[in-house]
């Protein structure tokens, strides 16, 4: 159950542009991103909701594909501070989400 | 207002014991799920709590087991530890504990088991 994330890592210097990939092989009622900073707790990013609904922050973007259970996560005009490794969470109508393996995310001066 | 708090945050215990970890939700949530996080396999789902009775399981062995009180706060209990069990455990909770509703995490606890 648990959604896969592509890329695994990526490095970019400031300025560039990145996406990053979750697919799932279950339907999805909801995809949900969080970044994690080294010894931090996740953080919210935004969720997607089926019907194409979307809760977040303005400066972070993303689509949901439910036909494909694929969501993706648009980070543009990188800044060092969005070093971190990025999660996507899949789940039903609960308070549980299944999480990919993350990409690391790390962005350099 | 405060945010979610899980103590101990960080706990060493040796093979064979048992443990428990605790989490107070931010105030005024009744949802509260666990995750193990380890390296290899990153967040993996443990189990959710609402309103003190455990909604959605994962699949982890039976020694991993949790209750949750009328106060939100929750707790959770590994029983005869091994090695593989050191991980960071986070919980997070939710106002609603829908999955159009976005969760709170905690620091965590770091488990190391010797």
């Amino acid at each position: 159950q648990q959604p896969v994330q592509s890329p695994q890592a990526v490095i970019l210097r400031e300025g560039e542009d990145a996406v990053i990939n979750c697919s799932s092989s279950k339907a999805l009622y909801s995809v949900h991103w969080y970044r994690q900073k080294h010894g931090e707790a996740p953080v919210f990013l935004m969720i997607l909701l089926k019907g194409g609904e979307q809760k977040g922050h303005e400066k972070i973007s993303a689509s949901f594909n439910e036909k494909k259970q694929q969501s993706s996560l648009y980070l543009t005009a990188s800044q060092l501070s969005y070093s971190g490794t990025y999660f996507c969470g899949t789940g039903g109508t609960g308070n549980q989400f299944y999480f990919g393996t993350g990409t690391s995310l790390t962005v350099i001066p | 207002k405060a945010g979610v708090t899980q103590t101990p945050r960080y706990l060493i215990k040796t093979r064979g014991q048992q443990v428990t970890l605790s989490c107070s939700p931010i105030s005024g949530h009744r949802s509260v799920s666990w995750y193990q996080q380890t390296p290899g396999q990153g967040l993996q789902f443990l189990f959710e709590y609402f309103s003190e009775t455990q909604r959605n399981k994962g699949n982890f062995p039976g020694r991993f087991s949790g209750r949750q009180f009328s106060n939100s706060r929750s707790e959770m209990n590994v029983s005869t530890l091994e090695l593989g069990d050191s991980a960071l455990y986070l919980c997070a909770s939710s106002l609603a504990g829908r999955g159009d509703t976005e969760a709170f995490f905690g620091q965590g606890t770091r488990l190391t088991v010797v």
